[in-house]
């Protein structure tokens, strides 16, 4: 099944700073690549995404990579503030056999801190 | 976060008795899941439902039952509880077909003692 590996598992930044957290997936058939935000105390939220057929996507101050040929997606936050200070997950998704929902498979989180 | 309540929000139990978790939605999402989140293991899928009636086991659905009666109800049965299922679970709707994305509700705290 598919595996995804993401790194790091906390990263400190000052604020201002960019931060970017890496993912590898092992599963050349996964298409749909979600990242999300957990607060403490909250369930995840979808901040972006970025489906095979796109190397990158932006959204204000976050991006999303994708090199689909080394099998790894990376998010990239700027100008970061304090307010960013959460969990970040991703996931890779597949599709399921003979069915029409995606499975997602989540990396292990990375916890970041912004430093005002 | 597509109308998801989860409950209750906190549970203390004792090991050896059972225990529903319930998660309800309000827009109409075909596809239902049940995750637990444990340091260290990130986000794990236990069941999910794409339909009612119809539902399917994830990677860690050991010790786990499910059930969907309705579109808007999908629930979480601990049939024995025991202390490796002390964890926080967290119920993810997902609207239908082609790169839909997956939102979750606010989670359930359960401890197992």
């Amino acid at each position: 099944g598919e595996n995804v590996e993401q790194h790091p598992s906390t990263l400190s930044v000052q604020e201002g700073d960019s931060a970017v957290i890496k993912c590898t997936y092992s599963d050349s058939a996964s298409n749909y690549f979600p990242w999300y935000k957990q607060e403490l105390g909250k369930g995840p939220q979808l901040i972006i995404d970025i489906r095979s057929n796109v190397g990158e996507k932006k959204d204000q101050r976050i991006a999303v990579t994708l090199n689909k040929t080394a099998k790894h997606f990376s998010l990239h936050i700027t100008e970061t503030q304090p307010e960013d200070s959460a969990v970040y997950f991703c996931a890779a998704s597949t599709l399921y056999s003979g069915g029409s929902n995606y499975k997602l498979t989540f990396g292990k989180g990375t916890l970041l801190t912004v430093n005002p | 976060d597509a109308g998801i309540t989860q409950s209750p929000r906190h549970k203390v139990t004792e090991t050896g008795t059972p225990v529903t978790l319930r998660c309800h939605q309000t827009e109409n999402h075909r596809y239902m899941y049940w995750y637990r989140q444990d340091p260290g293991h990130g986000l794990r899928l236990i069941h999910y439902s794409y339909g009612v009636k119809d539902t399917d086991k994830g990677e860690v659905s050991d010790g786990y039952s499910v059930s969907r009666s309705k579109t808007e109800d999908f629930l979480l049965t601990l049939e024995s509880a025991t202390s490796s299922q002390t964890s926080v679970y967290f119920c993810a709707t997902q609207h239908g077909e082609i790169y839909n994305e997956q939102f979750f509700g606010p989670g359930t705290r359960l401890t197992v003692l």
